[in-house]
């Protein structure tokens, strides 16, 4: 079975600063997703951005990037220009391409993102 | 277009009761999943439905079950409440079921159990 970490259960920066969220995660199969998704105090979880694990080159979504590194299975997420919106829980999710995806996402326990006016 | 919608939004139910939740995917969406979220921890996979069919089931007991209606849209049964099973639960629907769909969640239903 997969397993998802995000072994940083709070993070705090500055508005306007850049914050790198960490993830890593354990699994033998050599085709996958990953995701990061955003969980505001609304509870409705919101994709940030997606990463398939055939292409080397990372995922980029405005001021959302990722540092994928397949070989340490690693999956960070870099927020830029932090704005008072993007104040949430983050979450990351591997999820198979093997078998159709019938396993579902697998996520971590996530990152309170905390952003200081 | 409007998202996922799920209701009911709150609910409390006592122990050894039965609850259903419903969810009504995105227009065009024929896949449905259900994933359950414990306070302080991710979601965890559930069930997935797709075309009516049972495509994918997680670690999770018999008492819980779900079913896929001809519009797409889905229940989730629970049955003998345990006070565990007090969390929020997120539907999320995807065009299909396949590993590379984007799903896109509903803001939830949260179960109280007492």
């Amino acid at each position: 079975a997969q397993t998802v970490t995000q072994s940083q259960p709070e993070m705090s920066v500055q508005e306007a600063e850049t914050v790198t969220l960490s993830c890593t995660y354990d699994t033998s199969e050599s085709d996958y997703y990953l995701f990061w998704y955003k969980q505001p105090p609304s509870r409705q979880m919101i994709l940030v951005i997606r990463q398939e694990a055939y292409k080397q080159q990372n995922a980029t979504e405005n001021r959302f990037s990722v540092n994928f590194q397949k070989a340490a299975k690693s999956f960070s997420l870099k927020i830029s220009d932090s704005q008072l919106g993007d104040a949430a829980m983050y979450f990351c999710a591997y999820r198979s391409a093997d078998g159709g995806g019938a396993d579902g996402l697998t996520f971590g326990k996530g990152t309170h993102l905390i952003i200081q006016p | 277009d409007a998202g996922v919608t799920q209701s009911p939004t709150h609910l409390i139910k006592t122990r050894g009761q039965h609850v259903t939740l419903r969810c009504s995917p995105i227009s065009g969406h024929k896949s449905v999943s259900w994933y359950q979220q414990v306070l302080g921890q991710g979601p965890q996979f559930i069930f997935q439905y797709y075309e009516k069919e049972e495509r994918g089931r997680g670690n999770f007991p018999d008492r819980f079950s779900a079913r896929q209606f001809p519009n797409y849209s889905s229940e989730l049964n629970v049955n003998a409440l345990l006070l565990g099973d007090s969390a929020l639960y997120l539907c999320a629907s995807s065009v299909r079921f396949s590993g590379a769909n984007v799903l896109t969640f509903g803001a939830g239903s949260r179960l109280t159990v007492l």
